[in-house]
């Protein structure tokens, strides 16, 4: 049973296309989350959302937009991709509500490569 | 801003011996630090969270502990295997809903 999963888990393309991640949840948690993990292996939050409204937004240049369809699903679009956007996109979720220690739960990551 | 720092060089570290990681934080001393481990092409898995009113924390082979005088939290793994071979990651809340800041990660290399 696969906890947090995304799709596709490769992603080649060229410079200036659009394109969609997708993350689904099964584990029942009302936050969900995109993080990116560069080239250095540093993973940074890029955006949050609970209960399908965005709570953390960081300085992530508005060409990518998350979209949270129910709260077991946060895709991410990206539009008119970059060199600098290569990198590893991970989704992940944890319960808060109710919760003031929570773990996240991540899944397999998506290697964006733009050529 | 908070920072959290870990030892970028890679820890080797011999079969059966103990491996002690590093985290250290630069500003406000978090609620709570967080301990993950990602293997290479996959996602960070939670392994333990040790909050600031706790000096120790233990589950199995794992020991967590935090000194907010220090400032830092040191990570051990006792009896150390070749399958324990990871990058451990530590990271905090960063202040208000669950926003994980993270460290660059240690990659630990465990030899038979």
């Amino acid at each position: 049973d696969t906890a947090v999963s995304q799709t596709p888990k490769y992603l080649v393309t060229q410079m200036g296309n659009d394109k969609s991640i997708k993350c689904e949840q099964n584990l029942g948690h009302d936050t969900m989350y995109w993080y990116k993990q560069d080239s250095k292996k540093f993973l940074k939050i890029m955006f949050s959302y609970n209960n399908k409204e965005l709570i953390i937004n960081e300085t992530v240049p508005n060409r990518f937009s998350p979209k949270s369809p129910d709260k077991a699903h946060l895709n991410l679009h990206i539009n008119s991709l970059e060199l600098g956007d290569s990198a590893v996109y991970f989704c992940a979720s944890s319960q808060e509500r109710g919760q003031l220690y929570n773990e996240q739960f991540f899944g397999p990551g998506t290697r964006l490569t733009v050529l | 801003s908070q920072k959290i720092e870990q030892n970028s060089e890679a820890l080797n570290i011999q079969e059966g011996k103990t491996a002690t990681l590093t985290c250290n934080y630069t500003n406000y001393s978090p609620a709570y630090l967080q301990w993950y481990r990602q293997d290479p092409g996959r996602g960070p898995v939670f392994l333990l969270l040790i909050r600031e009113n706790e000096k120790e924390k233990r589950k199995e082979r794992l020991k967590v502990t935090f000194d907010t005088t220090l400032k830092q939290s040191l990570f051990h793994i006792t009896a150390s295997q070749p399958a324990d071979s990871a990058t451990y990651l530590c990271a905090e809340r960063g202040g208000g809903y669950n926003k994980l800041i993270f460290g660059a990660g240690t990659r630990l290399a465990v030899h038979p």
